[in-house]
């Protein structure tokens, strides 16, 4: 059983463009929804985080906009750049004391000039 | 320079043959896992340990095997049972007490069959 849905599988998006990545959760107990970014070869690396108190967090040109009544959460990034191309994957888990992971299936984003 | 250091890079297998895949951490993380990535599945969690000397099943144990002797060491055996083996194998660690816990990934290890 998926427990997070990710949308689209593959995003190609111009130079400068915003690029917005989805995912949806069933589990009503998570309480911490992460995503992570992985360049080809290499092992992710968190890219920014919220948890479900707030419906937005934003750090640079990254922003996690979170519904919780729709149990929906999704990346935006602005301004996007060729360095940005990469693999972006959403997760959830629970309150401390339980911190295993489900991710998303992920997302390949390609920046074109 | 702390981290997580997984070795070797790349694995090579035969059949029936049992292989052991290296994961070391020196970030002082309580908590560990292993996870397997397919193209198009994402991270699927294989085991994980939040203290020495304990491990839980993941989601697709079945054809590995664990330990956890050491806080800073958790190696993957992918043993002759696991049927498809081929998959990059990341292994990543955490720190419990945090309220905004955060997984570190290591470079992964990328595992093929011959």
């Amino acid at each position: 059983q998926q427990q997070v849905k990710q949308s689209p599988q593959s995003l190609i998006v111009q130079k400068g463009g915003i690029s917005i990545i989805n995912c949806a959760y069933e589990n009503t107990a998570f309480d911490y929804f992460p995503w992570y970014q992985q360049f080809p070869g290499k092992g992710p690396a968190l890219l920014i985080a919220i948890r479900p108190d707030v419906s937005e967090k934003k750090e640079g040109r990254f922003t996690i906009s979170f519904n919780k009544s729709a149990k929906q959460f999704s990346l935006h990034i602005m301004d996007s750049q060729p360095g940005d191309s990469a693999t972006y994957f959403c997760a959830a888990s629970m309150r401390p004391g339980n911190e295993k992971l489900t991710f998303g299936t992920g997302t390949r984003l390609t920046i074109i000039p | 320079d702390g981290g997580i250091t997984q070795s070797p890079k790349y694995l090579f297998r035969k059949e029936g043959q049992n292989v052991t895949l290296s994961c070391e951490q020196n970030l002082n993380h309580d908590a560990m896992y292993w996870y397997r990535q397919d193209p198009g599945q994402g991270l699927r969690l294989i085991y994980y340990s939040q203290i020495v000397n304990d491990f839980q099943k993941g989601d697709i144990a079945e054809g590995y095997s664990v330990s956890r002797e050491k806080k800073e060491s958790f190696p993957l055996t992918v043993t002759s049972a696991q049927k498809n083996p081929t998959a990059f194998y990341l292994c990543a660690s955490t720190l419990r007490e945090r309220e905004l816990e955060t997984q570190y990934f290591g470079p992964g290890t990328r595992l093929l069959v011959l």
